[in-house]
């Protein structure tokens, strides 16, 4: 499965958007994006998963670039409870293909 | 919305007993796996679990470890003799199919070991 690069961390005031980018420059092309978050120490929460278009569920929207080589997952509107770690997995999807969680990015939202 | 639980929450056991970690999946998910994340460390991948057998295992999941789906509903981590590593939060996490669909987790169970 392609690396995935994320900064350690970003702050965003509460009712902004929160936009978290994601580099995967090695994507290959039966390689989907994901992204999970954990708070505190909860159990990761799936968010949203894309392959080549953009996708929006009702927590986030999914931004993938043409060329695949980084996306950025946007909330919308950031709330206290949007404080977490996001995860950007970027992960083949063969039969039973496990989930490597990095060390993804810390979203501080601030009042 | 369906959710994954686990049981206990947090589970002490004194270094050497044998514990068992208790999961139930989503009701029509078929695929289950356990997660485990030492404090402060990444989430690490320990076994997936389809159709009554192992999938893969990762090296972490030595012969202390067994998976078993007793019935239709629970799936369980046994430690066999548990050691003062293995002391971390476990994730049991399921799926409906495989492919591209996403693994769906419980909120976990904290093991500590004495």
């Amino acid at each position: 499965d392609a690396k995935t690069t994320q900064p350690p961390s970003m702050d965003c005031a509460e009712g902004r958007a929160a936009n978290l980018p994601c580099n995967h420059s090695t994507i290959s092309g039966n390689e989907y994006v994901y992204w999970y978050r954990q708070i505190h120490s909860q159990g990761p929460q799936y968010i949203i998963h894309g392959l080549k278009n953009n996708e929006t569920n009702e927590m986030a929207s999914l931004i993938i670039t043409e060329d695949r080589k980084s996306s950025t997952l946007i909330l919308p509107h950031a709330t206290l409870r949007d404080t977490a770690v996001y995860y950007c997995i970027v992960r083949v999807a063969t039969v039973f293909n496990k989930f490597y969680f990095g060390s993804g990015t810390k979203l501080n939202v601030k009042p | 919305e369906p959710e994954v639980t686990q049981t206990p929450s947090h589970q002490v056991t004194q270094m050497g007993q044998e514990v068992i970690l208790r999961c139930v999946p989503i009701s029509n998910h078929l695929y289950f796996y356990w997660y485990r994340q030492i404090l402060g460390q990444k989430v690490e991948f320990l076994v997936s679990f389809y159709n009554n057998e192992i999938s893969e295992k990762s090296e972490i999941f030595d012969d202390q470890f067994s998976v078993e789906r007793p019935d239709g509903s629970n799936f369980t981590l046994k430690i066999r003799s548990t050691k003062l590593e293995d002391s971390a939060m476990y994730f049991c996490a399921s799926s409906e199919r495989a492919g591209h669909q996403p693994q769906h987790f419980g909120d976990g169970t904290r093991l500590s070991i004495l």
